[in-house]
């Protein structure tokens, strides 16, 4: 059964500074992606991530992936508030004939001034 | 272009009362997701339809069912509403399930009191 665990669960940071969010998963996947949800809102795709190494950047935020590993990060550099939400990974589960995402609890990341 | 459609936005339904949901995924995409989001157990899968057929189920039981239409849009429906049913219910579309990315609705919120 695939396992999708991403660390920290909770994470405040000061503006400015550097973090990264871990996603590790259980079984193989070449496929895994980064959502954005604000309080009360979807799921805002970030980044997707389709082979071994690879890297994405879109502002402060970049996203890489480690299919050896079995391991993503989400790195912030330089935060600022408006990077406040919550961060999920998914993981493409092949456990059918078909896909389906297979979630992480999410990190609550808060930026504080 | 339209994005995903998710109706109605908020519900308030008594314990032991049913409960259909509808999404109206993107034009072209012909796999719809349902997913559950609680606070607890964070977002799980419930079921993929691809061309009106299920063709994927997560763990639920048998009080949560859907369906597909030929134009794609799906229902979710809920039966004998239990306490523990309160949730964001958000719906995915894609293309084609396999393979792509997945794009989510604003969600559907419903309590069960």
């Amino acid at each position: 059964e695939l396992k999708v665990e991403q660390n920290p669960l909770f994470l405040s940071m000061q503006e400015g500074k550097n973090y990264t969010i871990y996603c590790n998963y259980s079984t193989t996947s070449d496929r895994l992606y980064w959502y954005r949800q604000d309080p009360g809102k979807s799921l805002e795709s970030l980044f997707v991530l389709l082979s071994n190494g690879a890297v994405k950047q879109e502002g402060r935020l970049m996203a890489s992936l480690d299919t050896k590993a079995r391991l993503s990060t989400l790195h912030i550099t330089a935060a600022v508030h408006d990077l406040s939400a919550t961060y999920f990974c998914a993981v493409v589960n092949y456990g059918g004939s078909q896909g389906n995402l297979i979630f992480g609890k999410g990190t609550k990341l808060s930026v504080k001034p | 272009k339209a994005g995903v459609t998710q109706t109605p936005r908020y519900l308030i339904k008594t314990r032991g009362q049913q409960v259909t949901l509808s999404c109206s995924p993107i034009s072209g995409h012909r796999s719809v997701s349902w997913y559950q989001q609680t606070p607890g157990q964070g977002l799980q899968f419930l079921f993929e339809y691809f061309s009106e057929t299920q063709r994927n189920k997560g763990n639920f039981p048998g009080r949560f069912s859907g369906r597909q239409f030929s134009n794609s849009r799906s229902e979710m429906n809920v039966s004998t509403l239990e306490l523990g049913d309160s949730a964001l219910y958000l719906c995915a579309s894609s293309l084609s399930g396999d393979n792509t990315e997945a794009f989510f609705g604003q969600g559907t919120r419903l309590t069960v009191v």
